[in-house]
């Protein structure tokens, strides 16, 4: 199994709406990510889990909330989020922290209304 | 500051015909490069890396590049298909970013039949 599976491939919100992302991989991969793209713009990176524990946040508004329950699930809480919040949220694993090579999931398609 | 530059925004091609894609980078710490092959409303996949103690690394029809010297690297597509239309991320690890993955801008391919 070398994939990385996310939920919903697609998701509509309101601002008050609260929502989760989920984010599944199988690969014994001990680093997960979570990227947030916009159309014609690179991948930008919002967290990383490395051994089931928060190691990066790149400033990420608090309205986004990460969860890693273990090493092969991750998670990202959306609550009041934001019309310019819409994008695709990417996760990603890798096998070490060392980031050299990450495996995508397809991504959920965000819109925020 | 954007470390990992790629200048052409778009490339178009004849099916059969060689893809050039370049990339330039500012940082002399990063030792390691991997391009990425994005779909629209998909993830991102690996394609090929190459580490800086090499100057060519070759999987296939993908061949990378890399001139230490100029803090350039292309990746060459021969022949190009159609199913290569896709954008193109160059991607380096930032050791000094905790391993951070920054990407270029993306080069959009366009391979006509």
């Amino acid at each position: 199994d070398t994939e990385v599976t996310q939920t919903p491939k697609h998701l509509v919100m309101g601002m008050t709406n609260k929502k989760s992302l989920k984010c599944e991989q199988h690969m014994g991969h001990r680093a997960m990510y979570w990227y947030k793209q916009k159309a014609k713009k690179p991948p930008e990176l919002m967290f990383v889990y490395s051994y089931e524990k928060l190691s990066i946040n790149e400033s990420v508004p608090s309205r986004f909330s990460p969860e890693c329950p273990n090493s092969s699930l991750l998670n990202l809480h959306l609550h009041a989020l934001q019309p310019e919040d819409s994008a695709l949220y990417l996760c990603a694993s890798s096998l070490g922290d060392t980031n050299e090579k990450l495996f995508f999931g397809s991504g959920t398609q965000l819109s925020v209304l | 500051d954007q470390q990992v530059k790629q200048n052409s925004p778009s490339l178009s091609v004849q099916e059969g015909r060689i893809s050039i894609l370049n990339c330039d980078y500012t940082n002399s710490m990063f030792d390691y490069f991997l391009w990425y092959k994005k779909y629209p409303a998909e993830g991102p996949t690996f394609l090929i890396s190459i580490s800086s103690i090499k100057d060519k690394n070759e999987d296939g029809r993908f061949t990378v590049f890399l001139n230490k010297s100029a803090k350039h690297l292309s990746l060459h597509i021969v022949p190009s298909q159609p199913g290569d239309s896709a954008v193109y991320f160059c991607a380096a690890p930032d050791k000094a970013a905790g391993n951070k993955l920054t990407f270029g801008g993306g080069t959009r391919v366009l391979v006509k039949p």
